[in-house]
């Protein structure tokens, strides 16, 4: 899988906006961008994901590069609830699995 | 919808025992389960891939014969730690997706302590 680098960590005041950014400047066509983040002591939760183009959700926006090699995760309102180790993972659409690498993330913290 | 749980959420165990995880996809048919281990203040390393009714197929450097995995049905996979040591105590997180999907929805983890 294409690797990615995020920032070691991030601060952040509640409700205000996080923009959490990953470079994966060796991104393949058929590599989906996924954003899984782990509050402490509990397994991932997914985020959202996409290929090329803008996605929203109710829990964030992912914002991609036109040249792909680039997105930011985008936490409308932060909240305290927020704070954890956010993970950006490509995942290729090919193969008969679908693994994900984690890398080390990006730790949020959120102020009150 | 998408919810996975995992049995025990803790376990203490004396080194030379065996302990077996459950790993369970509650509201969809969880064709492919993966299994993680998490070292304090590390990420998580994928350990093992398993398929419905097939054998598992473990990283490199994952000891098949002491992780031993078995994905019997579509909901229920099981991770069991043979002959536990210290140096096994963990963090263990497992993950599912359905027949063709793109998400992996994990559990909450189960942390292992052996002493």
């Amino acid at each position: 899988d294409a690797k990615t680098t995020q920032p070691n960590s991030m601060e952040s005041n509640e409700e205000e906006p996080v923009h959490l950014p990953c470079n994966h400047s060796t991104i393949s066509g058929t590599d989906y961008i996924h954003w899984y983040r782990q509050l402490p002591s509990q397994g991932p939760e997914y985020v959202i994901h996409g290929l090329t183009s803008n996605v929203n959700n109710r829990m964030a926006s992912l914002a991609i590069a036109e040249d792909r090699k680039s997105s930011t995760l985008i936490l409308h309102r932060a909240t305290l609830r927020d704070a954890a180790v956010y993970y950006c993972i490509l995942r290729s659409i090919g193969g008969s699995n679908y693994k994900l690498t984690f890398g080390k993330g990006t730790l949020l913290t959120v102020n009150p | 919808g998408a919810v996975v749980s995992q049995h025990p959420s803790w376990v203490i165990c004396k080194s030379g025992t065996s302990v077996k995880i459950e790993c369970r996809s509650l509201d969809f048919q969880a064709t492919t389960m993966f299994w993680y281990r998490q070292f304090p203040k590390q990420s998580l390393m994928l350990m093992a891939t398993s398929n419905e009714g097939s054998k598992a197929t473990y990283e490199q450097g994952v000891e098949k014969d002491k992780f031993l995995i078995n994905h019997a049905s579509l909901t229920l996979s099981t991770l069991t730690v043979t002959s536990a040591h210290p140096e096994d105590s963990s963090f263990y997180i497992c993950s599912a997706s359905g027949q063709g999907g793109t998400t992996q929805y994990f559990g909450p983890g189960t942390r292992l302590l052996v002493l």
